[in-house]
C-alpha cells in the first residue's frame, strides 16, 4: 500500500521567510499528488496539484511545489511566508488502478511569528 | 455552491451510546468520502461511496462503524456503541468524477466520554 511521509511535524518561521515542506511517497506507479492546507478551526483547502505535464505546479496564495520522480517527492515552497500562513498542511497522493480514496501525510503544522 | 455540509459540527457523547455524522455533498458530486483526522494516526481514508454505492470500505476500523448513502446528496456514518478512542475528527468530502480534486467539509469534532 502507498504510504506519503512528510518529514517535519512543526516548523516555526518568521515572517518574509522563505519555505519548503518535505513530501515523500512510496509508490512506484502513476500518482496524482496534492497539497491541501487546514487554516485554525476550519476545513481542508486544495492548495495545488500535481496530475501530469510540467513538474512544477503553482498554486493559490503564492505556492508551488516541484515533482522529482526519481525522488519520489512533491515538496511544497514559498518564496515568503506571511504570517497568515500559519496552519497545517497535507501532503496526498491517489494512486491509479481504480484506487480513489486520499493517502494523505500526517501534516506539518506550520507557525509564522510576526 | 455551499459545500460540502457535515452536521454536527460537534458532539460530545458517553461511550456506548450511538452516534450519527451526517453529510451533504456538493450537488453533481458523484464520489463521497469519509475521512478520520486524530493526532496519532493523522487523516485516514475510512470509506467512499461512487454514484451512492460503497467502493472501498476497508479502512473502516471495526464493525462498530457503518456507513451509508441512501441517495446522491446524503449520507451517515453510525458509530454504534461509541467508545473513547474513537474521539477524532471525522471529515466529509465528495468530487466530481476521475481527475477532480476533493472538496472537504468543516468536519464534525466528535469526543467520547
Amino acid at each position: 500500500a502507498q504510504s506519503v511521509s512528510q518529514h517535519n511535524h512543526h516548523v516555526i518561521l518568521s515572517e518574509a521567510a522563505s519555505l519548503e515542506l518535505g513530501c515523500n511517497y512510496s509508490y512506484g506507479g502513476t500518482v496524482n499528488l496534492f497539497w491541501y492546507v487546514q487554516y485554525p478551526g476550519q476545513h481542508l483547502q486544495l492548495l495545488l496539484k500535481y496530475f501530469s505535464g510540467d513538474p512544477l505546479v503553482k498554486g493559490i496564495k503564492g505556492f508551488e511545489a516541484e515533482f522529482i520522480k526519481s525522488k519520489f517527492s512533491f515538496n511544497l515552497r514559498k518564496p515568503s511566508v506571511q504570517w497568515s500562513d500559519t496552519a497545517e498542511y497535507f501532503c496526498a497522493v491517489r494512486t491509479g488502478g481504480g484506487a480513489d480514496g486520499l493517502t494523505f501525510g500526517k501534516g506539518t503544522h506550520l507557525i509564522i511569528q510576526p | 455552491d455551499a459545500g460540502v455540509i457535515q452536521s454536527p459540527r460537534h458532539e460530545v457523547t458517553e461511550m456506548g451510546q450511538e452516534v450519527t455524522l451526517r453529510c451533504k455533498p456538493i450537488s453533481g458530486h458523484d464520489y463521497l468520502f469519509w475521512y478520520r483526522q486524530t493526532m496519532m494516526r493523522g487523516l485516514e481514508l475510512l470509506i467512499y461511496f461512487n454514484n451512492n454505492v460503497p467502493i472501498d470500505d476497508s479502512g473502516m476500523p471495526e464493525d462498530r462503524f457503518s456507513a451509508k448513502m441512501p441517495n446522491a446528496s446524503f449520507s451517515t456514518l453510525k458509530i454504534q456503541p461509541s467508545e473513547p478512542r474513537d474521539s477524532a475528527v471525522y471529515f466529509c468530502a465528495s468530487r466530481f468524477t476521475f481527475g477532480q480534486p476533493q472538496h472537504f467539509g468543516d468536519g464534525t469534532r466528535l469526543s467520547i466520554l
